[in-house]
């Protein structure tokens, strides 16, 4: 099945500054890449998502990198500000595992004012 | 966009006891399911595949007849967890993709938190 690591496990910033976390994932056949923002006792929201097919999304703030070839992708989080403190998972989809989400550990983001 | 609820939103049951979780797709049709479980400062995991009008698919280590799946229509699926022991203690999520046919965006619930005494 598939498998996704996740780095960092916490991230610390200053408010301004950017954000980067990574992803590898294991099943070259998985095409839909989710990026999730977790608050504590709540459900994840889907902050951006991207497909096999392409390389690079971005909306506002926050942008998405696939690298098919090496099977990684990163959220990059640009002018950090305090609201963006949470808890971040990437997920993987597709392939061999038709529909389910296997998601990376985790990171903590915490943005200082 | 897409609803999905859950019920209850927190449960607080005594060892030995099952609980049942409820998991609706409030304005579409869900023909697939997904109940995943977290525990406190850890990722989501997949328990179980729901599949309305057929036996639910479980992920390797999860216990089928400690939980228990059914999906009997396209807008509910129940998770029930039986015989309940303090390590069952977690943050049960439901998902439904808006659409089985596509591999694509999921809805969450928003989650059932489970306290075993």
């Amino acid at each position: 099945g598939e498998n996704v690591e996740q780095h960092p496990s916490t991230l610390s910033v200053q408010e301004g500054d950017s954000a980067v976390i990574k992803c590898t994932y294991s099943d070259s056949a998985s095409n839909y890449f989710p990026w999730y923002k977790q608050e504590l006792g709540k459900r994840p929201q889907l902050i951006i998502d991207i497909r096999s097919n392409v390389g690079e999304k971005k909306d506002q703030r926050i942008a998405v990198t696939l690298n098919k070839t090496a099977k990684h992708f990163s959220l990059h989080i640009t002018e950090t500000q305090p609201e963006d403190s949470a808890v971040y998972f990437c997920a993987a989809s597709g392939g061999t595992s038709y529909g389910k989400l296997t998601f990376g550990q985790g990171t903590i983001l915490t943005v200082h004012p | 966009g897409a609803v999905v609820s859950q019920h209850p939103s927190r449960v607080i049951c005594k060892s030995g006891t099952s609980v049942k979780i409820e998991c609706r797709s409030l304005d579409f049709q869900a023909t697939t399911m997904f109940w995943y479980r977290q525990f406190p400062k850890q990722s989501l995991m997949l328990m179980a595949t729901s599949n309305e009008g057929s036996k639910a698919t479980y992920e390797q280590g999860v216990e089928k007849d400690k939980f228990l799946i059914n999906h009997a229509s396209l807008t509910l699926s129940t998770l029930t967890v039986t015989s309940a022991h303090p390590e069952d203690s977690s943050f049960y999520i439901c998902s439904a993709p808006l659409t089985a046919r596509v591999v694509g965006k999921q809805f969450f619930g928003p989650g059932t938190r489970l306290t075993v005494l």
